[in-house]
């Protein structure tokens, strides 16, 4: 079955360092892969996605993500936290199950940011 | 194009009584999905329609049922509220890409309905 693990729940960071946040997926067919951010009190808004054009992936507000295919993974970055990128971040991969389209969400990791 | 909007932005109600949200999707989606996100369980899926019929389900009791009209409107009802129903309530409108094996889902989000039961 298709699925997603993010690893770590919580990622603390200072402003201005770098921000790596896991994902790793399964799945036995090619993946779709996305990675969106919840604000607190808001819905959850698209970062960017992964659809086997490129497998470096770049997204709003600074952030990328780069598909390995032999890692299995999804990693998202940003070069420099921001005191504005404290949010929950979401990985999904989305695939075809039994003729219609399913997403998939991970648990979320929680990016805190210090100054 | 206007976003995903989601009514009431908030409601409160007791343990017992039944509540209706309501979703309005992005013009041209014919799906949407709802979600119950709560601190202890995460995003959790609780079901999909599609041109007025639901086609994915998730594993939520049958307290929680949904509907969609003609014009791809969507509304989920909870009956017989307890306290673990509180949570953000989330929907979302989308549309596929592409066809076959090629294609995938992408999803719009509402700001959602937090729901508190006393």
């Amino acid at each position: 079955a298709q699925s997603v693990t993010q690893l770590g729940s919580h990622v603390s960071v200072s402003e201005g360092a770098l921000v790596l946040l896991r994902c790793n997926y399964s799945s036995s067919v090619p993946p779709y892969l996305f990675w969106y951010v919840q604000y607190p009190n808001q819905g959850l808004q698209l970062l960017l996605k992964y659809t086997s054009a490129a497998t470096l992936v770049k997204g709003i507000n600074g952030f990328e993500a780069e598909f390995k295919k032999s890692e299995t993974s999804f990693h998202l970055t940003k070069p420099s936290a921001h005191m504005s990128d404290a949010a929950e971040y979401f990985c999904a991969v989305s695939f075809l199950n039994t003729g219609f389209q399913k997403l998939v969400f991970g648990t979320g990791t929680r990016l805190l940011v210090s100054p | 194009k206007a976003g995903v909007t989601q009514t009431p932005r908030y409601l409160i109600k007791t343990r017992g009584q039944q509540v209706t949200l309501s979703c309005s999707p992005i013009s041209g989606h014919r799906s949407v999905s709802w979600y119950q996100q709560t601190p202890g369980q995460g995003l959790q899926f609780l079901f999909e329609y599609f041109s007025e019929t639901q086609r994915n389900k998730g594993n939520f009791p049958g307290r929680f049922s949904g509907r969609q009209f003609s014009n791809s409107r969507s509304e989920m009802n909870v009956s017989t509220l307890e306290l673990g129903d509180s949570a953000l309530y989330l929907c979302a409108s989308s549309f596929v890409v592409g066809r076959g094996r090629g294609s995938y889902n992408e999803q719009f989000f509402g700001p959602g309905t937090r729901l508190t039961v006393l």
